[in-house]
């Protein structure tokens, strides 16, 4: 049981660049979300997916976009990459919204420049 | 209803001693309150939780209070650790909604 898988872990982009993060669960939950964390700021909601074919904008959702095909995955896409794009990305799931139980993934840390 | 403040944002204490952070809110209507520790290059991973019908939850060395009055939660670590070193996240939920996070405190215990 893997959890919550995100690659790469690491990636450096140049600005207008475009790249996809990948994020996969195999515990069957119907809840994804992406979140940005900056130094001293937290973690900041991207886009959530409630299912398969339904996403939803979070709190900072300019600069990228979301798909959902499957239950199993949730790609974050960059299309022309920023440096205040700059951040760790953490993909995370739960069994449904606001759920007890966020499983994080281990994180992604882009570098834009 | 997306404030939160959580404090202090870095946290040094000796082995042994106690550990308190805290964080306030600004949504009466929140209902559920987590804590989760993130350790270096790992994801936040929820070590307590508190629903707004209790007041105290404790789990070994680890507690967690909420005075709904004043709008404020605040995680207590006892007999603290080196292994307890990391950042801690306060969050909250209103409703069924989705959860909010705290900026983050960077606990160190010195052995």
């Amino acid at each position: 049981n893997a959890g919550v898988t995100q690659t790469p872990k690491f990636r450096i982009l140049k600005i207008g660049q475009s790249m996809t993060l990948q994020c996969a669960q195999d515990m069957n939950h119907n809840y994804m979300y992406w979140y940005r964390q900056d130094p001293g700021m937290g973690l900041k909601l991207i886009y959530y997916s409630v299912g398969a074919g339904i996403t939803d904008k979070g709190e900072v959702p300019n600069g990228y976009n979301v798909s959902r095909s499957t239950t199993e995955d949730f790609p974050l896409r960059l299309e022309l990459a920023a440096p205040s794009q700059t951040s760790v990305y953490f993909c995370a799931s739960s069994y449904y919204q606001g759920s007890n139980g966020y499983t994080f993934g281990s994180g992604t840390r882009l570098t834009v420049v | 209803g997306e404030n939160v403040e959580q404090h202090p944002s870095t946290l040094s204490v000796q082995e042994g001693d106690s550990a308190v952070i805290k964080c306030t809110y600004s949504d009466s209507a929140s209902n559920y309150f987590p804590w989760y520790k993130q350790e270096l290059g790992k994801g936040p991973q929820l070590i307590i939780d508190i629903r707004s019908n209790v007041g105290e939850k404790k789990d070994q060395r680890i507690a967690v209070t909420l005075n709904k009055t004043a709008k404020h939660f605040s995680l207590h670590i006892t007999e603290t650790q080196p292994e307890d070193s990391a950042v801690y996240f306060c969050a909250y939920r209103t409703g069924a909604n989705n959860l909010f996070f705290g900026t983050g405190t960077r606990l160190t215990v010195i052995p």
